[in-house]
């Protein structure tokens, strides 16, 4: 199976900075098709996960712009370029290339200093 | 309004049976492959199984065949997961999630179902 490594596991942060999660497979991403199924998600306290990004860098419809996603083969970032308030929450990020076994990063807990 | 609701979760004996239902509405859901994932307390998420459209093909994570059935009823909109041989270990919260198109990934998530092995 696709490993899925994440850092930091933890990330507190200033309201209005910048933050950068990082997302590292086992194994090359690329599908045979040419795509790159890489996933981000978010889950805020209580709540079910949301999908953020979709195939590396493509923002799920209602995803504020602040969120990008960027990366190729096997290293892949998160960024939030302003963090908010309701950003809190754990971030995963989840293979999707190795079918069917897809599988999510351990997590990155995301809180306000 | 897209939605995903699970049912069925509860206390269960190791060793017992549960099966979690989830209903689906605001889309086609009959065109959609679907899955299971799930998440230990306080863990992290883990992928249980997929479903093809008409059931054709069906795949479960490791720690689960043999044991976990997943199926669907398009005529009712509802997908299921009949877990059977229950274990401590199983213990966790079931979220229903679709497969959005041509992403091999989940774009609706449900709100989910506490399932609790234990004696």
């Amino acid at each position: 199976d696709v490993v899925m490594t994440q850092s930091p596991l933890s990330l507190p942060v200033t309201l209005g900075q910048p933050a950068s999660i990082s997302c590292r497979s086992s194994q090359s991403l690329v599908h045979s098709d040419g795509n790159t199924y890489l996933n981000w998600f978010q889950q805020r306290p209580g709540q079910s996960p949301r999908r953020l990004i979709y195939k590396v860098s493509n923002r799920d419809s209602g995803v504020p712009d602040r969120f990008s996603g960027s990366g190729s083969g096997t290293d892949f970032t998160l960024k939030i370029s302003r963090v908010e308030a309701e950003d809190v929450g754990v971030y995963y990020c989840m293979q999707g290339t190795q079918w069917p076994t897809w599988t999510f990063g351990q997590g990155t807990k995301v809180e306000i200093k | 309004e897209v939605q995903l609701v699970e049912s069925g979760g509860g206390l269960v004996q190791p060793g017992g049976s549960l099966r979690l239902s989830c209903a689906a509405s605001g889309f086609t859901f009959r065109n959609y492959w679907m899955s299971w994932v799930r998440q230990a307390p306080g863990k992290g998420l883990e992928w249980v199984a997929n479903i093809k459209q008409d059931e054709s093909e069906k795949y479960y994570v490791d720690s689960v065949k043999g044991r976990f059935t997943i199926s669907r009823d398009n005529a009712k909109n509802s997908l299921y997961l009949q877990m059977n041989s229950l274990r401590a270990e199983d213990t966790a919260v079931f979220y229903c999630a679709r497969i959005g198109p041509g992403t091999r990934s989940f774009d609706i998530w449900g709100q989910g179902t506490m399932v609790t092995v234990s004696s």
